[in-house]
């Protein structure tokens, strides 16, 4: 595609349910990275692969985060029996990893854990 | 460890008046350093980056391993540079960030 694609835009699950948020990079990007944003913050990193291999997760904060990426090229992230901690603006970046090369992010999900 | 600070969080300035966007990083490598900037409701993308050495909507920033920065500056701030803007810096293939500083350009 034209530029990362992440879905939903915008989540509102109840405390304890599960979420799945989906990452689309642009094609032929290697490297695909995970964030989590909170209000007034810059971007935490979650979680990096290259290809479909989980490089780094020590950004994940607990046992209930978990990200996957297949086929090397979508990637999801889920949260298990979420916590209203949990609320954050969720953001996914792909680069080339060739070089001195930028991330591309996506539009983001706005997840909201009532 | 925090790699990547930038002090202010929010800064004002007056249409016209030069703008100085602080970043200051800690890396014992060599680093390589970028602005984000995130426009009211568009997406997070790339300002500019250091090895380019390049002038974007009048924006330039000098690498100073000196003092491990990487300031954002701007002669003469415009209405449209009102926005977010975060300073990275990518290590191995990682990204880190500051925390974003909020320009506000007053007319």
């Amino acid at each position: 595609g034209a530029g990362v694609s992440q879905s939903p835009r915008y989540k509102v699950t109840k405390r304890g349910q599960d979420v799945a948020l989906r990452c689309d990079p642009i094609s032929g990007h290697v490297s695909l990275y995970w964030y989590r944003q909170a209000l007034g913050q810059g971007p935490e990193f979650l979680t990096y692969f290259n290809y479909e291999a989980q490089q780094d997760k020590s950004g994940l904060p607990n046992d209930r985060f978990s990200a996957e990426r297949p086929e090397g090229s979508i990637s999801t992230l889920t949260i298990q029996r979420t916590e209203q901690r949990d609320s954050a603006m969720y953001r996914c970046a792909s680069s080339l990893n060739r070089g001195n090369t930028e991330a591309f992010f996506g539009q983001g999900t706005r997840l909201t854990v009532v | 460890a925090q790699r990547v600070t930038q002090p202010e969080k929010l800064l004002s300035v007056f249409k016209g008046a030069p703008v100085e966007l602080k970043c200051n990083y800690s890396y014992s490598g060599s680093p390589e350093l970028f602005w984000y900037v995130q426009y009211s409701r568009q997406r997070l993308q790339l300002l500019l980056r250091h090895i380019s050495r390049e002038s974007i909507k009048g924006f330039t920033a000098d690498l100073n391993k000196g003092e491990t920065s990487f300031h954002l500056k701007k002669p003469f701030a415009q209405e449209e540079d009102s926005a977010m803007y975060y300073c990275a810096l990518r290590t191995g293939n990682q990204f880190y960030f500051g925390t974003g500083t909020s320009l506000t350009v007053i007319p």
